[in-house]
């Protein structure tokens, strides 16, 4: 059964500084995918990662995919109040979605 | 922007009786999903559809659970005689091949 692992969990942080989120998985899987959810939204895709060293940049957001490893990031540069949200990595397998569990992050002024 | 529609976006519902959520995948997108997220908790996928059959299935989709896609347009997920355990937020999704996902706004369903 894959399952996926992020950390942190929770995340505070102050604007202008750089942070990670972490997003480790159980099994190989060919597709991993970042969405964001404000409060009682849906989810918004924000990345797709398709290759081992995959590495994609939306503005203050970039995201990478170590396959070997079963590994990504969503590293966060100088963080914006805009960019507080729940943020979801998502690995592919068969047809589904196996989500995990959010990093809840706030950026406080 | 084409989008994924969803109704009702909330439902009340005794425990015990049928409900049915809907949703309207994006027009020539051919696969479709269902997924719930209880509150607080993280998404969970349900099912998976394609060519007018399931593709695929979790171990919380059990046999109360039925999807259905009755027209050109619609995708329903019934639920038939609700639990309390059944109240969370139903997402539904579509996509085109090689595609991500497209997410619903998502009905809240509430049983009482």
């Amino acid at each position: 059964e894959l399952k996926v692992e992020q950390n942190p969990l929770f995340l505070s942080m102050q604007e202008g500084k750089n942070y990670t989120i972490y997003c480790n998985y159980s099994t190989t899987s060919d597709r991993l995918y970042w969405y964001r959810q404000d409060p009682g939204k849906s989810l918004e895709s924000l990345f797709v990662l398709l290759s081992n060293g995959a590495v994609k940049q939306e503005g203050r957001l970039m995201a990478s995919l170590d396959t070997k490893a079963r590994l990504s990031t969503l590293h966060i540069t100088a963080a914006v109040h805009d960019l507080s949200a729940t943020y979801f990595c998502a690995v592919a397998s068969g047809s589904r979605l196996t989500f995990g569990e959010g990093t809840q992050l706030t950026v406080n002024p | 922007e084409p989008e994924v529609t969803q109704t009702p976006s909330h439902q009340v519902t005794q425990m015990g009786q049928e409900v049915i959520l809907r949703c309207v995948p994006i027009s020539n997108h051919l696969y479709f999903y269902w997924y719930r997220q209880i509150l607080g908790q993280k998404v969970e996928f349900l099912v998976s559809f394609y060519n007018n059959e399931i593709s695929e299935k979790s171990e919380i989709f059990d046999d109360q659970f039925s999807v259905e896609r009755p027209d050109g347009s619609n995708f329903t997920l019934k639920i038939r005689s609700t639990k309390l355990e059944d109240s969370a937020m139903y997402f539904c999704a579509s996509r085109q091949a090689n595609q991500p996902q497209h997410f619903g706004d998502g009905t809240r369903l509430s049983i009482l």
